[in-house]
Protein backbone atom coordinates (compact mmCIF):
# COMPACT_ATOMS: atom_id res chain seq x y z
CA UNK A 1 0.00 0.00 0.00
CA UNK A 2 1.22 3.49 -0.54
CA UNK A 3 1.82 5.38 2.41
CA UNK A 4 3.55 8.81 2.68
CA UNK A 5 5.86 10.45 5.99
CA UNK A 6 6.65 13.86 6.80
CA UNK A 7 9.10 14.98 9.57
CA UNK A 8 9.61 16.63 11.88
CA UNK A 9 6.21 17.10 13.42
CA UNK A 10 6.84 20.09 14.86
CA UNK A 11 9.61 22.70 14.95
CA UNK A 12 10.84 25.77 16.81
CA UNK A 13 13.21 28.25 14.43
CA UNK A 14 14.97 30.91 15.47
CA UNK A 15 14.95 33.95 12.78
CA UNK A 16 17.42 33.50 10.39
CA UNK A 17 18.22 29.73 10.85
CA UNK A 18 18.42 27.02 8.15
CA UNK A 19 15.51 24.98 7.53
CA UNK A 20 14.63 21.75 6.17
CA UNK A 21 11.70 19.30 6.03
CA UNK A 22 11.54 15.87 4.61
CA UNK A 23 8.76 13.61 2.69
CA UNK A 24 9.02 10.59 1.30
CA UNK A 25 6.12 8.28 -0.49
CA UNK A 26 6.50 4.40 -0.62
CA UNK A 27 4.25 2.07 -2.34
CA UNK A 28 4.54 4.11 -5.97
CA UNK A 29 6.99 4.85 -8.29
CA UNK A 30 7.07 8.30 -10.34
CA UNK A 31 4.45 10.34 -8.46
CA UNK A 32 3.85 14.15 -8.45
CA UNK A 33 4.54 15.49 -4.98
CA UNK A 34 3.37 18.99 -3.52
CA UNK A 35 4.22 21.10 -0.46
CA UNK A 36 1.71 23.48 0.34
CA UNK A 37 1.93 25.88 3.15
CA UNK A 38 -1.29 26.77 5.97
CA UNK A 39 -0.61 30.34 7.54
CA UNK A 40 -2.23 31.01 10.98
CA UNK A 41 -5.75 32.01 10.07
CA UNK A 42 -5.18 31.81 6.51
CA UNK A 43 -6.04 28.99 3.70
CA UNK A 44 -3.78 26.71 2.19
CA UNK A 45 -1.43 27.51 -0.17
CA UNK A 46 0.23 25.88 -3.32
CA UNK A 47 4.40 26.40 -2.90
CA UNK A 48 5.91 23.74 -5.09
CA UNK A 49 5.22 20.76 -7.04
CA UNK A 50 7.76 18.62 -9.05
CA UNK A 51 6.43 15.49 -11.63
CA UNK A 52 9.55 14.13 -11.77
CA UNK A 53 13.48 14.48 -10.26
CA UNK A 54 15.01 17.21 -10.34
CA UNK A 55 11.83 18.75 -11.69
CA UNK A 56 10.51 21.55 -9.59
CA UNK A 57 8.05 24.45 -10.36
CA UNK A 58 7.44 27.49 -7.87
CA UNK A 59 4.11 28.70 -7.40
CA UNK A 60 4.22 31.83 -5.29
CA UNK A 61 7.71 33.94 -4.85
CA UNK A 62 8.88 33.18 -1.27
CA UNK A 63 12.46 32.20 0.44
CA UNK A 64 11.66 28.64 0.38
CA UNK A 65 13.28 26.03 -2.04
CA UNK A 66 12.15 22.83 -2.83
CA UNK A 67 14.01 19.70 -4.06
CA UNK A 68 13.49 16.08 -5.23
CA UNK A 69 17.03 14.20 -5.72
CA UNK A 70 15.35 11.03 -5.48
CA UNK A 71 12.06 10.00 -7.32
CA UNK A 72 9.93 9.37 -3.81
CA UNK A 73 12.03 12.00 -2.01
CA UNK A 74 10.73 15.64 -1.66
CA UNK A 75 12.41 18.35 0.56
CA UNK A 76 11.87 21.60 1.42
CA UNK A 77 14.57 24.05 2.48
CA UNK A 78 15.68 27.59 3.38
CA UNK A 79 18.86 29.17 3.83
CA UNK A 80 17.67 32.04 6.20
CA UNK A 81 14.36 31.55 8.25
CA UNK A 82 12.33 34.98 8.28
CA UNK A 83 9.15 35.35 10.74
CA UNK A 84 6.75 34.91 8.02
CA UNK A 85 7.49 31.36 7.09
CA UNK A 86 6.02 30.49 10.31
CA UNK A 87 3.01 27.94 9.55
CA UNK A 88 1.92 24.19 8.87
CA UNK A 89 3.46 22.67 6.09
CA UNK A 90 1.80 19.68 4.02
CA UNK A 91 3.43 17.45 1.75
CA UNK A 92 1.03 15.82 -0.49
CA UNK A 93 1.54 13.10 -3.36
CA UNK A 94 -0.98 12.31 -6.41
CA UNK A 95 -0.98 9.65 -8.84
CA UNK A 96 -3.11 6.10 -9.69
CA UNK A 97 -3.44 3.36 -6.93
CA UNK A 98 -3.66 -0.12 -8.77
CA UNK A 99 -6.90 -0.47 -9.22
CA UNK A 100 -6.36 2.49 -11.89
CA UNK A 101 -8.12 5.27 -9.26
CA UNK A 102 -6.31 8.63 -8.78
CA UNK A 103 -5.60 9.48 -5.47
CA UNK A 104 -4.14 12.83 -3.49
CA UNK A 105 -2.73 11.89 -0.43
CA UNK A 106 -1.46 14.39 2.41
CA UNK A 107 1.43 13.85 4.93
CA UNK A 108 0.53 14.51 8.27
CA UNK A 109 1.56 17.74 8.38
CA UNK A 110 5.16 19.67 9.77
CA UNK A 111 4.11 22.98 12.26
CA UNK A 112 7.24 25.36 11.97
CA UNK A 113 7.06 28.53 14.47
CA UNK A 114 10.53 30.82 13.86
CA UNK A 115 10.72 32.77 16.25
CA UNK B 1 -12.41 37.79 -5.86
CA UNK B 2 -10.91 33.97 -4.78
CA UNK B 3 -11.22 31.78 -7.63
CA UNK B 4 -12.80 29.33 -4.80
CA UNK B 5 -15.40 30.51 -2.86
CA UNK B 6 -16.87 28.36 -0.37
CA UNK B 7 -19.97 29.16 2.04
CA UNK B 8 -20.89 29.56 4.99
CA UNK B 9 -17.75 30.04 6.64
CA UNK B 10 -18.89 28.55 9.95
CA UNK B 11 -21.37 26.20 10.55
CA UNK B 12 -23.27 24.84 13.90
CA UNK B 13 -25.64 22.00 13.86
CA UNK B 14 -26.80 19.22 15.78
CA UNK B 15 -26.77 16.17 15.84
CA UNK B 16 -28.47 14.45 13.05
CA UNK B 17 -28.84 17.38 10.81
CA UNK B 18 -28.34 17.23 7.19
CA UNK B 19 -25.47 19.67 6.42
CA UNK B 20 -24.98 21.45 2.64
CA UNK B 21 -21.22 22.96 2.05
CA UNK B 22 -21.33 24.98 -1.32
CA UNK B 23 -18.47 25.84 -3.64
CA UNK B 24 -18.42 27.64 -6.18
CA UNK B 25 -15.23 28.54 -8.43
CA UNK B 26 -14.40 30.81 -11.60
CA UNK B 27 -12.28 28.88 -13.85
CA UNK B 28 -11.91 25.70 -15.72
CA UNK B 29 -11.02 22.75 -13.31
CA UNK B 30 -9.40 19.15 -14.06
CA UNK B 31 -11.03 18.10 -10.47
CA UNK B 32 -12.78 19.28 -7.45
CA UNK B 33 -11.65 18.16 -3.87
CA UNK B 34 -13.27 18.11 -1.09
CA UNK B 35 -11.05 17.75 2.11
CA UNK B 36 -11.41 17.54 5.79
CA UNK B 37 -9.15 19.20 8.03
CA UNK B 38 -9.41 17.98 11.70
CA UNK B 39 -7.90 20.14 14.69
CA UNK B 40 -4.15 18.64 14.65
CA UNK B 41 -4.24 20.02 11.07
CA UNK B 42 -3.78 16.78 9.16
CA UNK B 43 -5.92 16.76 6.13
CA UNK B 44 -8.06 14.06 4.35
CA UNK B 45 -9.26 14.10 0.83
CA UNK B 46 -12.54 12.82 1.01
CA UNK B 47 -13.98 12.96 -2.72
CA UNK B 48 -11.76 13.92 -6.17
CA UNK B 49 -14.99 14.72 -8.44
CA UNK B 50 -14.21 15.82 -12.27
CA UNK B 51 -18.33 15.15 -12.74
CA UNK B 52 -21.55 13.98 -11.55
CA UNK B 53 -21.70 12.92 -8.18
CA UNK B 54 -20.15 10.48 -5.61
CA UNK B 55 -21.20 8.98 -2.28
CA UNK B 56 -19.38 7.68 0.49
CA UNK B 57 -20.89 6.64 4.14
CA UNK B 58 -22.87 9.43 5.06
CA UNK B 59 -21.04 11.85 2.81
CA UNK B 60 -22.28 12.94 -0.60
CA UNK B 61 -20.18 15.05 -3.12
CA UNK B 62 -22.16 16.75 -6.29
CA UNK B 63 -20.98 18.45 -8.90
CA UNK B 64 -22.24 20.73 -11.53
CA UNK B 65 -19.67 21.72 -14.43
CA UNK B 66 -21.94 24.79 -16.87
CA UNK B 67 -22.85 26.53 -13.44
CA UNK B 68 -19.15 26.02 -11.95
CA UNK B 69 -20.64 25.04 -8.37
CA UNK B 70 -20.17 22.18 -6.03
CA UNK B 71 -21.55 20.89 -2.83
CA UNK B 72 -20.93 18.56 0.17
CA UNK B 73 -23.51 16.74 2.00
CA UNK B 74 -23.36 14.98 5.39
CA UNK B 75 -26.06 13.25 5.84
CA UNK B 76 -27.39 12.65 9.77
CA UNK B 77 -24.16 14.41 11.17
CA UNK B 78 -22.17 13.68 13.87
CA UNK B 79 -20.29 15.50 16.79
CA UNK B 80 -16.94 13.28 15.19
CA UNK B 81 -18.17 15.33 11.49
CA UNK B 82 -16.76 18.86 13.31
CA UNK B 83 -13.89 19.61 11.48
CA UNK B 84 -13.10 21.95 8.79
CA UNK B 85 -14.14 21.06 4.82
CA UNK B 86 -12.13 22.56 2.14
CA UNK B 87 -13.11 22.66 -1.16
CA UNK B 88 -9.78 23.11 -3.54
CA UNK B 89 -9.61 22.98 -7.02
CA UNK B 90 -6.92 22.08 -9.97
CA UNK B 91 -7.40 23.87 -13.00
CA UNK B 92 -7.79 22.42 -16.54
CA UNK B 93 -5.24 20.57 -18.33
CA UNK B 94 -2.99 20.43 -14.78
CA UNK B 95 -1.79 17.84 -11.91
CA UNK B 96 -5.17 17.30 -10.20
CA UNK B 97 -2.60 18.14 -7.09
CA UNK B 98 -2.18 21.46 -8.24
CA UNK B 99 -4.71 23.20 -6.67
CA UNK B 100 -6.07 26.34 -5.38
CA UNK B 101 -8.40 26.62 -2.36
CA UNK B 102 -11.36 27.54 -0.73
CA UNK B 103 -11.08 29.13 2.59
CA UNK B 104 -12.67 26.59 4.22
CA UNK B 105 -15.93 26.19 6.38
CA UNK B 106 -16.05 25.18 9.96
CA UNK B 107 -18.49 23.04 10.74
CA UNK B 108 -19.07 22.02 14.42
CA UNK B 109 -22.06 19.35 15.58
CA UNK B 110 -23.11 19.40 18.91
CA UNK B 111 -24.53 16.30 20.54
Amino acid sequence: SQTIHQWPATLVQPVGSPLSLECTVEGTSNPNLYWYRQAAGRGLQLLFYSVGIGQISSEVPQNLSASRPQDRQFILSSKKLLLSDSGFYLCAWSGRRPSGANVLTFGAGSRLTVL
Amino acid sequence: KNEVEQSPQNLTAQEGEFITINCSYSVGISALHWLQQHPGGGIVSLFMLSSGKKKHGRLIATINIQEKHSSLHITASHPRDSAVYICAVAAGGTSYGKLTFGQGTILTVHP
